[in-house]
């Protein structure tokens, strides 16, 4: 079973450039999180998608962060414009989905945002 | 709000020594608890968890207890080895979404 896919895996941009991340979750995962792991903290939830509806969105900065699922699959998180404080690991996670239980989370490899 | 709070690291020791890596919580509700590992150049994964006061989680070793008294849920194992090097997350779920509040992580380094 292919694993959470992230893309690109490392970036540097400019302060006030913008950024986009990719994540293709796990073939049936009905549930996509996006995480922010800034260095020598544990992961921040972003955002929570269930299939292509935004379940929790409280700590997404959202003057400059958006996030997208269009067809209930693939999720793309923008940066628009960076700021020096965004330099993290951002994480895709993935879930099965469901109310009936906590189902585990599969975690991507991270892109490293690099902000200069 | 939740929150987590686990102890700083790195911890550093022999292989074979018994560890003990503490983390307690504040949550509102009746969280379910996790332990996360990443291990070098590698994806957070893992490692057990218990969703339920007094449950036992338990995995490679690993194993850590929920305590609702002391809102502990700190992670044990009676003798390490060079490839439990890693760092270690404790994390909660609770109210309502299922978006994962992690602690700092703590850097365990065992030397053989």
């Amino acid at each position: 079973e292919a694993g959470v896919a992230q893309s690109p895996r490392y970036k540097i941009i400019e302060k006030r450039q913008s950024v986009a991340f990719w994540c293709n979750p796990i073939s049936g995962h009905a549930t996509l999180y996006w995480y922010q792991q800034i260095l020598g903290q544990g992961p921040k939830l972003l955002i929570q998608f269930q299939n292509n509806g935004v379940v929790d969105d409280s700590q997404l900065p959202k003057d400059r962060f958006s996030a997208e699922r269009l067809k209930g699959v693939d999720s793309t998180l923008k940066i628009q414009p960076a700021k020096l404080e965004d330099s993290a690991v951002y994480l895709c996670a993935s879930s099965l989905g469901s109310v009936y239980a906590i189902l585990e989370q599969y975690f991507g490899p991270g892109t490293r945002l690099t902000v200069t | 709000g939740n929150s987590v709070t686990q102890m700083e690291g790195p911890v550093t020791l022999s292989e074979e020594a018994f560890l003990t890596i503490n983390c307690t919580y504040t949550a509102t509700g009746y969280p379910s608890l996790f332990w996360y590992v990443q291990y070098p150049g590698e994806g957070l994964q893992l490692l057990l968890k218990a969703t339920k006061a007094d449950d036992k989680g338990s995995n490679k070793g690993f194993e850590a207890t929920y305590r609702k008294e002391t809102t502990s849920f700190h992670l044990e194992k009676g003798s390490v080895q060079v490839s439990d090097s890693a760092v270690y997350f404790c994390a909660l779920i609770s109210g309502g979404a299922d978006g994962l509040t992690f602690g700092k992580g703590t850097h365990l380094i065992i030397q053989p």
